[in-house]
């Protein structure tokens, strides 16, 4: 069956503007998380959904930073007046919603901030 | 809050070397240990994971962790690695049970020589 899939692959962006990221999960995964990959740091938590809310926002960075998962399926990360150091690989996955179910990564939306 | 340490950041070896790549966490409680793995151009996905029962974890492709408890680490291993196990491998932890993130290291790149 089909994975999870990410929009855009690709994005630039000039410093300054808005983004929208997009995450489409596996179909009947109910839980679904955001990660950021940047170079030599590993993949940082940022938020993750159980159904349509979302009981762990710590790692978003900063108030630019917000998400929303409606009808229990897609989700959208919103990165408003973008800066340079918001520059990096966005990665979302999806799982039957318990830790111990495996995390499902889609291939990511590498962000540039020029 | 809980960490992951992944000491080597880049190991080269040749085909048939033994592998061992280190892992080790900060939490005192009960954590949950997974392995991960990223092929170039490809997605991230589970090589094994470990959450109670026999310390030593077998996953896929000959690759094996063991939990020390008393060392907090998960260590992976592989007897005789090919060069298809160039990739990048990443430890996680959940330790914060109802709470569904994973903390990752920063990463291991492995480059197998033919």
């Amino acid at each position: 069956g089909a994975g999870v899939s990410q929009s855009p692959s690709n994005k630039v962006t000039e410093k300054g503007k808005d983004v929208e990221l997009r995450c489409d999960p596996i179909s009947g995964h109910t839980a679904l998380y955001w990660y950021r990959q940047s170079l030599g740091q590993g993949l940082e938590f940022l938020i993750y959904f159980q159904g349509n809310s979302a009981p762990d926002k710590s790692g978003l960075p900063s108030d630019r930073f917000s998400a929303e998962r409606t009808g229990g399926s897609v989700s959208t990360l919103t990165i408003q007046r973008t800066q340079q150091e918001d520059s990096a690989v966005y990665l979302c996955a999806s799982s039957l919603g318990q830790v111990s179910y495996e995390q499902y990564f889609g291939p990511g939306t590498r962000l540039t901030v020029t | 809050a809980q960490s992951v340490s992944q000491h080597n950041h880049h190991v080269i070896l040749s085909e048939a070397a033994s592998l061992e790549l280190g892992c080790n966490y900060s939490y005192g409680g009960t954590v949950n240990l997974f392995w991960y793995v990223q092929y170039p151009g490809q997605h991230l996905q589970l090589l094994l994971k470990y959450f109670s029962g026999d310390p030593l974890v077998k996953g896929i492709k000959g690759f094996e962790a063991e939990f020390i408890k008393s060392k907090f680490s998960f260590n992976l291993r592989k007897p005789s690695v090919q060069w298809s196990d160039t990739a990048e491998y990443f430890c996680a932890v959940n330790a914060d049970f109802g709470n569904e993130k994973l903390t990752f290291g920063t990463g291991t790149r492995l480059t197998i020589i033919p």
